[in-house]
């Protein structure tokens, strides 16, 4: 069975730290563009970071972009969040999602992990 | 970054209704575009990609349209399990973007 199961999220304060994982299971990571996707309180869809299949690339949006880093483990099939210099606007449920293709960049999001939530509050 | 924008934000509607959503890009987009169906509380599922090609295992119910600019989700006959927001993300270039949403409420 194909699946994305996050963990790591949590309550944390403002300017600190928190790594989140993913781990696959029923298909080999490696193979695919994966995704960090989140999602604030009541809020839509706001697309986070991607490491490509072959790890060449990592994108980030603009309001993330030196403060999370994207990253995998193939040994682990695990992808990973470092998440530094944490903003109350981070707050959300954050989803890691694979891309729809194995090899090649899409970047259309076929599987969904449940999600894990981070709470930035002092 | 490119914006996406959905109407209606939300409305109301029957079972058996045929319902239509549009989402407009701000610039030209090709046919890079997909759909989400998304529940509360649960992660979203996906519909379509590049415009018009139905994932599998999605009732042929649903159909995409559209190319540029102006796309649009359309489900036929809705049913009770159709009830739910539904987002449109264009991929045409980095950073990937969300529309806002569109919810679709029974009447």
């Amino acid at each position: 069975q194909v699946q994305l199961v996050e963990s790591g999220g949590g309550v944390v304060q403002p300017g600190r730290s928190l790594k989140l994982s993913c781990a696959a299971s029923g298909f080999t990571l490696s193979g695919y563009g994966m995704h960090w996707v989140r999602q604030a309180p009541g809020k839509g869809l706001d697309w986070v970071a991607v490491i490509w299949y072959d790890g060449s690339n990592k994108y980030y949006a603009d309001s993330v972009k030196g403060r999370f880093t994207i990253s995998r483990d193939n040994s682990k099939n695990t992808l990973y969040l470092q998440m530094d210099s944490l903003r109350a606007e981070d707050t959300a449920v954050y989803y890691c999602a694979r891309d729809v293709f194995m090899g090649r960049m899409v970047d259309a999001f076929d599987i969904w992990g449940q999600g894990t939530m981070v709470t930035v509050s002092s | 970054a490119i914006r996406m924008t959905q109407s209606p934000s939300s409305f109301s509607a029957s079972i058996g209704d045929r319902v239509t959503i549009t989402c407009r890009a701000s610039q030209g987009i090709s046919s890079y575009l997909a759909w989400y169906q998304q529940k509360p509380g649960k992660a979203p599922k996906f519909l379509i990609y590049a415009a018009s090609t139905l994932q599998s295992g999605v009732p042929s119910r649903f159909s995409g349209s559209g190319s540029g600019t102006d796309f649009t989700l359309t489900i036929s006959c809705l049913q009770s399990e159709d009830f739910a927001t539904y987002y449109c993300q264009q991929y045409y270039n980095y950073p990937r973007t969300f529309g806002q949403g569109t919810k679709v409420e029974i009447k």
